[in-house]
């Protein structure tokens, strides 16, 4: 049980574009999912904490109109990186957690490559 | 503020033993404990709460000492499938922190046959 999946996988695009990532709850109902950023041998750093039918909350630092981010449903958020730049490119983690649940349950990650 | 771990990396035989620390200035609600493979997400491992009691499955355990803002992970007889990073996640007592987890810089944890 709480399984995590995040779409897709890899991504590469040009400098400029948009890219969305996906964040779902295959087995159960998220009612906050969480965002980090790792970069290559660095820690896990929280960009933004997304609960279900209210605005993310943002970490320190991290500019929301480059980084949005929508949790629709209770199984469902999207971080979509906005006109992405090379210094975006990075290993892009959700993770999910329910009512009354401590853990976070990890996504597998999303790795974005911007050229 | 990020805890702080230690050592900074180990390296096994597969058998032996080893200790990581997770330090943190901050008064703490909760400890994790994660497991990350190379380009893969983390795994989770265990989670200690404030006045809870010490956690372990099979060789791994952990304790959480909430007067020190301390938590130390024991791996015995290590296996080759204990490599891996290993990061310590905090949640702080209360205020805005609840729910959200500030992770240490890791720990390279090596296990040769």
């Amino acid at each position: 049980g709480a399984v995590v999946s995040q779409h897709p996988s890899w991504v590469i695009c040009k400098s400029g574009t948009s890219v969305k990532i996906e964040c779902r709850s295959l087995d159960f109902q998220a009612t906050t999912m969480f965002w980090y950023r790792q970069f290559p041998k660095q820690s896990l750093m929280l960009m933004a904490t997304s609960n279900e039918g209210s605005k993310a909350t943002y970490e320190q630092g991290v500019e929301k109109d480059k980084f949005l981010i929508n949790h629709a449903s209770l199984t469902l958020s999207t971080l979509t990186v906005t006109s992405a730049h090379p210094e975006d490119s990075s290993f892009y983690i959700c993770s999910a957690t329910y009512r009354g649940q401590e853990t976070q349950y990890f996504g597998p990650g999303t790795r974005l490559l911007v050229l | 503020q990020q805890p702080v771990q230690s050592p900074q990396a180990v390296i096994l035989r597969e058998g032996e033993d080893a200790v990581i620390n997770c330090s943190s200035s901050k008064a703490l609600y909760s400890v994790h404990w994660y497991r990350q493979k190379h380009g893969e997400a983390p795994v989770f491992l265990m989670i200690l709460l404030k006045g809870g009691e010490q956690k372990g499955h099979d060789k791994i355990s952990a304790s959480f000492n909430e007067k020190k803002q301390q938590s130390s992970l024991y791996l015995t007889a290590s296996q080759l499938s204990y490599s891996g990073t290993y990061f310590c996640g905090t949640e702080g007592a209360g205020g805005t922190s609840y729910g959200k987890l500030t992770f240490g810089q890791g720990t390279i944890l090596t296990v040769h046959p």
